[in-house]
């Protein structure tokens, strides 16, 4: 089936560093997602991205997809604590599938003040 | 507005025994997925109802998962009997569409089997 490769697994940072993770997959998506999981939450959606190449941003947060439609980034600038949380892609095509999200295995991302 | 509400938050069950997970989608939500967490994986989805029926259920693991939605409201997922493999993070979602936009994840049910 399908699979997503998300890189780095986790990351260590200072406060005030940007951060960049990236996922790559071996088949097209339509959309590429990013989530935020929080301790004990579930995943909460950051960006959603509709069109090969585009870039979108989110207050800090800014997220591209890749023009091949096989690949997505995600960078955090000046970090701050509550940025800690582990961040998933997840691709979707529509039609056979429905609408079913496919995960990356998440970034754990842990910022020092 | 209510968000998603699973139960129970966490179980601790033995190798053997039957677990029922239970999750409240938003009022209204026609869409109700399960997705699993396995320790350190990728979030894995499960299946898929539209009000009572299974729209697709290919991301079961095997016959020991029964997911019901009796009535289009509430979803249960029961494990019977649970194996070790079992244990992780199970996420119910919500949407008022299909298509994977607009889901509202709940904070999920740690699952571990012992």
């Amino acid at each position: 089936g399908q699979q997503l490769n998300q890189s780095p697994q986790s990351m260590f940072i200072q406060e005030g560093e940007d951060v960049s993770m990236n996922c790559t997959s071996s088949s097209i998506f339509n959309t590429w997602l990013w989530y935020k999981q929080d301790p004990g939450e579930g995943p909460v959606l950051l960006i959603a991205l509709y069109k090969a190449g585009e870039l979108t941003s989110n207050g800090r947060l800014t997220a591209q997809f890749g023009i091949t439609r096989k690949d997505s980034f995600l960078n955090i600038s000046a970090s701050i604590p509550s940025d800690v949380g582990i961040y998933f892609c997840a691709g979707l095509n529509y039609g056979g599938s429905q609408g079913n999200l496919i995960f990356g295995k998440g970034t754990k991302l842990s910022v020092k003040p | 507005e209510a968000g998603v509400t699973q139960f129970p938050s966490h179980s601790v069950i033995e190798k053997g025994q039957t677990v029922t997970l239970r999750c409240d989608p938003i009022s209204g939500h026609d869409n109700l997925y399960w997705y699993r967490r396995v320790m350190g994986k990728e979030i894995k989805f499960l299946l898929h109802f539209v009000k009572e029926s299974k729209q697709d259920e290919s991301g079961m693991p095997n016959n020991r998962f029964l997911a019901e939605r009796t009535g289009g409201t509430y979803s249960t997922l029961k494990v019977q009997p649970a194996e070790l493999e079992d244990s992780g993070v199970y996420f119910c979602a919500s949407s008022a569409r299909a298509g994977g936009l607009g889901y509202t994840f709940g904070s999920g049910t740690r699952l571990t089997v012992v």
